[in-house]
């Protein structure tokens, strides 16, 4: 099956420092990747939508100078925290869709990046 | 928004089935309906989606309301390793909105 690969696994990093998380796409291209956020106990929240070779569209109170996507290919995107503070502890999550942009097939996740700044 | 409502949380005992519920109003004809499940520090793993006719595959049922405005997920026969936070969601243009989701619990 269709299989996505997010990494690293987890990252500790300092307040200020920037952390970059790449999400590939193993078995398939993937024109759409999805990017959550979720913080403990709580559901996934959409950050930002990134399409292979053009400009992510942000969620709306998701700071787009602060979250750097990129999709340079049809099999990594990539999202960078830049300038990382404590807040932006939390557990990160990429998802492809396997279709050419038809919702009639499965969402493939990652198995998400474990973000703490310390 | 594309919002779904879900219980917080269910029980079942081992063996037996489990429907989970999942009311979407405000679907619109087009949007599929999709189900997910995610285990604690794992990425949502895919469950089963469909657009109007009930669905089965070899991991569970979808079965969908005649107006679509709910939809409900039947695991026949529930095991320890199916505990886990269950999403439905509906896609509408792009908009993949999750809403809290079901915490199955399953006691053996």
């Amino acid at each position: 099956g269709a299989v996505v690969s997010q990494h690293p696994s987890w990252v500790i990093c300092k307040s200020g420092t920037s952390v970059k998380i790449e999400c590939r796409s193993l078995d398939f291209q993937a024109t759409t990747m999805f990017w959550y956020r979720q913080f403990p106990k709580q559901s996934l929240m959409l950050m930002a939508t990134s399409n292979e070779g053009s400009k992510a569209t942000y969620e709306q109170g998701v700071e787009k100078d602060k979250f750097l996507i990129n999709h340079a290919s049809l099999t990594l995107s990539t999202l960078t925290v830049t300038s990382a503070h404590p807040e932006d502890s939390s557990f990160y999550i990429c998802s492809a869709m396997t279709g050419q942009g038809s919702y009639n097939s499965p969402l493939h996740f990652g198995n998400g990046t474990r973000l703490t700044v310390t | 928004d594309a919002k779904t409502t879900q219980p917080n949380s269910m029980e079942s005992n081992e063996e037996e089935p489990v429907h989970l519920p999942c009311n979407h109003s405000t679907i619109s004809g087009t949007d599929y309906i999709h189900w997910y499940r995610q285990l604690p520090s794992q990425g949502p793993e895919y469950v089963i989606h469909g657009l109007t006719s009930n669905v089965n595959n070899r991991m569970a049922s979808l079965a969908i309301a005649e107006d679509r405005k709910s939809s409900t997920l039947i695991l026949h026969r529930a095991t320890l390793r199916d505990a886990a936070v269950y999403y439905c969601i509906h896609i509408t243009l792009g908009a993949l909105t999750f809403g809290g989701g079901t915490r199955l619990m399953v006691k053996p």
